[in-house]
């Protein structure tokens, strides 16, 4: 069955940084679009980025934008995200997410991890 | 990149329907037919419940539809039962992006 499971979460002091990894399995991991999606305490879910079957083509929310950098490597079933410059703003739980269909982009997310916490504090 | 807008709360007695709305733009809702819902308990991961705008995954109960009207979305709970009391978020591609509502706590009464 499918499954994609988020690791790397835990404290980082602010301008510090973290790497989130997502280990996928119980499909063809490159015929997808990857996504991270995150959640603050309390609050409501926010897209952060999206990638491309091959990696070619990337988006980031404006949040992120210059600070973190997803990536992927279809020969490990994996996904990445490397967050730099953390700020206080960016504790949540963070979701890896796949898009529902292969070989299509339209961002609707048809499984989801059970998410890794990150927070931000000194 | 403004967030998709959702009433914060809804609440309907067993067996009655409830419409959750989702308000964005022509460049959001408006434009595309990829609109999405998620259902979310507290604690747990966010479940896709309808996507492209009226269909439903295998799985998801037909008391769950979705419509939308020009810049606006909506899901539709038939029949509630007290297991639909839950979080939900609508979603919506944007061209390079995608935006979230701010979620709707549902309250079975």
């Amino acid at each position: 069955q499918v499954q994609v499971v988020e690791s790397g979460g835990g404290l980082a002091k602010p301008g510090g940084s973290l790497r989130l990894s997502c280990a996928a399995s119980g499909f063809t991991f490159r015929d997808y679009y990857m996504s991270w999606i995150r959640q603050a305490p309390g609050k409501g879910l926010e897209w952060v980025s999206s990638i491309s079957f091959s990696g070619s083509t990337i988006y980031y929310a404006d949040s992120v934008k210059g600070r973190f950098t997803i990536s992927r490597d279809n020969a490990r079933n994996s996904l990445f995200l490397q967050m730099n410059s953390l700020r206080a703003e960016d504790t949540a739980v963070y979701y890896c997410a796949r898009d529902l269909r292969p070989n299509y982009a339209t961002y609707e997310f048809g499984y989801w991890g059970q998410g890794t916490l990150v927070t931000v504090s000194s | 990149q403004s967030a998709l807008t959702q009433p914060p709360s809804a609440s309907g007695s067993p067996g009655q329907s409830v419409t959750i709305s989702c308000t964005g733009t022509s460049s959001d809702v408006g434009g595309y037919n990829y609109v999405s819902w998620y259902q979310q308990y507290p604690g747990k991961a966010p479940k896709l419940i309808i996507y492209e705008v009226t269909k439903r995954p295998s799985g998801v109960p037909d008391r769950f539809s979705g419509s939308k009207s020009g810049n606006t979305a909506s899901l539709t709970v038939s029949g509630l039962q007290a297991e639909d009391e839950a979080d939900y978020y609508c979603s919506s591609y944007a061209g390079s992006n995608n935006l979230f509502g701010g979620g709707t706590k549902l309250t079975v009464l």
